[in-house]
């Protein structure tokens, strides 16, 4: 059975960091391109930073730009999120997902709230 | 950027009804788009792929069209457990991916 478990999220004061995890299982992790996609409370679902399978290539959206930084450890079939300088606007529950692949897979997500 | 507009941003409807949904790309993106259900508290579950391609286990009530800027999610009958919010998605410049704003779908 395929799964995506994320970890980490929680409360944190604005300007705080925040490390996020998502382990897979069930599938061919390394092989697998993935990304990291969040929902802030009520809203719409926003891509948030993409990986290659390798590693070698990354990509995020403006709004987290210089704050994020997205890794990988196929040896541990984990994809990381490293969040600095978090602001009240990154609160959203954040999703690991390959997205784009037949079948896509999704985790459950875990919940990030940014406040003093 | 890609931009993607979805219309309606919510919709009431009846078990039975048949609804479309719209999305509207600010780019032509090929047929690179796919459907999404979500339910509060899940993740999204894909509905469709490369515009219409009906993804395994889906219910045939759902379809997908369209290709180059504009798209549609069709529901034929609409059931009890279809109420729920839905979003399209482009890669069409992946991996810098776009969700439409998404489309409330309530019982009325």
């Amino acid at each position: 059975e395929v799964q995506l478990v994320e970890s980490g999220g929680g409360l944190v004061q604005p300007g705080g960091s925040l490390r996020l995890s998502c382990a897979a299982s069930g599938f061919t992790f390394s092989s697998y391109e993935m990304n990291w996609v969040r929902q802030a409370p009520g809203k719409g679902l926003e891509w948030v930073s993409y990986i290659s399978s390798s590693g070698s290539t990354i990509y995020y959206a403006d709004s987290v730009k210089g704050r994020f930084t997205i890794s990988r450890d196929n040896a541990k079939n984990s994809l990381y999120l490293q969040m600095n300088s978090l602001r009240a606007e990154d609160t959203a529950v954040y999703y690991c997902a390959s997205v784009t692949t037949n079948p896509d897979y999704w985790g459950q997500g875990t919940l990030v709230t940014v406040s003093s | 950027d890609i931009q993607m507009t979805q219309s309606p941003s919510s919709l009431s409807a009846s078990v039975g009804d048949r609804v479309t949904i719209t999305c509207r790309a600010s780019q032509g993106i090929r047929n690179d788009l796919g459907w999404y259900q979500q339910k509060p508290g899940k993740a999204p579950k894909r509905l469709i792929y490369a515009a219409s391609s009906l993804q395994s286990g889906v219910p045939s009530r759902f379809s997908g069209s369209g290709s180059g800027t504009e798209f549609t999610l069709t529901i034929s009958s609409l059931q009890p457990e279809d109420f729920a919010t839905y979003y399209c998605l482009q890669h069409n410049s992946y991996p810098l991916i776009t969700f439409g704003q998404g489309t409330r779908l309530e019982i009325k």
